[in-house]
């Protein structure tokens, strides 16, 4: 089977860092995608890593352990317009884009 | 640039019934995909297009839903006939062959009584 796992919620404080880890088994792994939704909007991208390594954009990061089959995305400077779902997608093939449930994650000032 | 369109934005419909979606992505893009989000979850692709080609519909109830893409453009995501667990956001997006990031659109927040 494939399975993704990420915490279904997280908390943090305004201005702080948070990250939001994913865990994925799936059948062929090309890369591992990040995904921005609000609540009643459309998930916008975030972040593509096929190579292991941290890739930095702005205040979002997304690091990559193939050899773990782990990732994350980390947020810094956290604001309260960050309150929103993130979901972790395992690109399986050169077609299939195989999501996780989700973390919602809660801001607080 | 626009975005990717759809419409409409909200249904009702009684279980048995039909109910078609459609969708107009963004100028250019070769992939069109159509998602069932179920509240809650995260999105369920059900198919995927190449142009005018299916390339994935493993997870498409083929027995109940059906999607097409005419002239590798626009397309269109029907249910006939609807049942209760229907009742979901159905998202498209497009992108880019090659690329790895999806535009998604507004959605269809379809509900089934």
């Amino acid at each position: 089977g494939q399975s993704l796992e990420q915490p279904s919620e997280v908390t943090a404080v305004e201005g702080a860092i948070v990250q939001i880890n994913c865990t994925y088994q799936t059948s062929g792994f090309y890369g591992l995608s990040w995904y921005q939704q609000h609540d009643g909007g459309a998930p916008t991208f975030l972040s593509y890593n096929a190579l292991d390594g941290l890739e930095e954009t702005g205040r979002f990061s997304s690091f990559l352990s193939r050899s773990d089959s782990y990732g994350y995305l980390l947020l810094q400077e956290l604001q309260m317009k960050d309150s929103a779902s993130y979901f972790c997608a395992v690109k399986k093939s050169n077609y299939q884009l195989i999501w996780g449930a989700g973390t919602k994650l809660i801001i607080k000032p | 640039e626009a975005g990717v369109a759809q419409s409409p934005r909200y249904k009702i419909i009684e279980k048995r019934q039909s109910v078609a979606f459609w969708c107009n992505p963004i100028s250019g893009h070769a992939t069109l995909y159509w998602y069932q989000q179920i509240l809650g979850q995260g999105p369920k692709l059900l198919i995927q297009f190449q142009n005018n080609g299916v390339v994935d519909d493993s997870q498409l109830p083929k027995d109940r839903f059906s999607a097409e893409r005419l002239k590798g453009v626009d397309s269109t995501l029907k249910i006939q006939p609807a049942k209760l667990e229907d009742s979901a956001v159905y998202l498209c997006a497009s992108g880019l062959a090659g690329v790895n990031e999806q535009f998604f659109g507004p959605g269809t927040r379809l509900t089934v009584l």
